[in-house]
């Protein structure tokens, strides 16, 4: 079945820096990744997707990249800001089924 | 348009027991997934009902079961409760299919249940 990895487990940059998270996928049928946050007590929810017909795509401060020969795609936060602060998980999907990553928890100091 | 709502919000059960979780999609929405959320981990996926046919699962064991009704909202079943079955469990409704005009839509995600199993 498909396996995500995800990296880093945790993440600590200055308000206004860049922050980039990756994630792996095993499954080649997988064909869409979205990237979720979810911050503490609340539902995940999306920020930003990527079908696999698509490279990259952006959404103002946010971008997303996707590699499929090399199976992997990365999440991208610019000038980022206290309220980014939150758990942030990618996932695979493959026809009726969805793989999460663990998640990285994103902290932004001002 | 209302969006996706489970009950109850949390849940104390003891070790041996039944549960059944409910979830109510988002208007408009023919899919349902299920998700296990432990403790500082991403939301493991249990099933997706898909016009009340079960059209996908992962690596749980069969008496965590499901049904999807004609409206389209779910219930997931399980039984015989394990200490591990504690965690936070997620529903996540979206418009699949041919209808959709697209392969794969967005997923949104309900307030979850809490489960505690003692």
């Amino acid at each position: 079945g498909e396996n995500v990895e995800q990296h880093p487990s945790t993440l600590s940059v200055q308000e206004g820096d860049s922050a980039v998270i990756k994630c792996t996928y095993s499954d080649s049928a997988s064909n869409y990744f979205p990237w979720y946050k979810q911050e503490l007590g609340k539902r995940p929810q999306l920020i930003i997707d990527i079908r696999s017909n698509v490279g990259e795509k952006k959404d103002q401060r946010i971008a997303v990249t996707l590699n499929k020969t090399a199976k992997h795609f990365s999440l991208h936060i610019t000038e980022t800001q206290p309220e980014d602060s939150a758990v942030y998980f990618c996932a695979a999907k493959d026809a009726g089924k969805s793989t999460f990553g663990d998640g990285t928890t994103l902290t932004v100091k001002p | 348009e209302t969006g996706v709502t489970q009950s109850p919000t949390h849940l104390i059960k003891t070790r041996g027991q039944q549960v059944t979780l409910r979830c109510s999609s988002q208007s408009g929405h023919n899919t349902v997934s299920w998700y296990q959320q432990a403790l500082g981990q991403g939301p493991q996926f249990i099933f997706q009902y898909y016009r009340e046919e079960e059209n996908g699962r992962g690596n749980f064991p069969p008496r965590f079961s499901g049904l999807q009704f004609p409206n389209y909202s779910s219930e997931l079943n399980v039984n015989a409760l394990e200490l591990d079955d504690s965690a936070l469990y997620l529903c996540a409704s979206s418009i699949e299919g041919p209808d959709s005009g697209a392969p794969y839509n967005e997923q949104f995600f309900g307030p979850g249940t809490r489960l505690t199993v003692l």
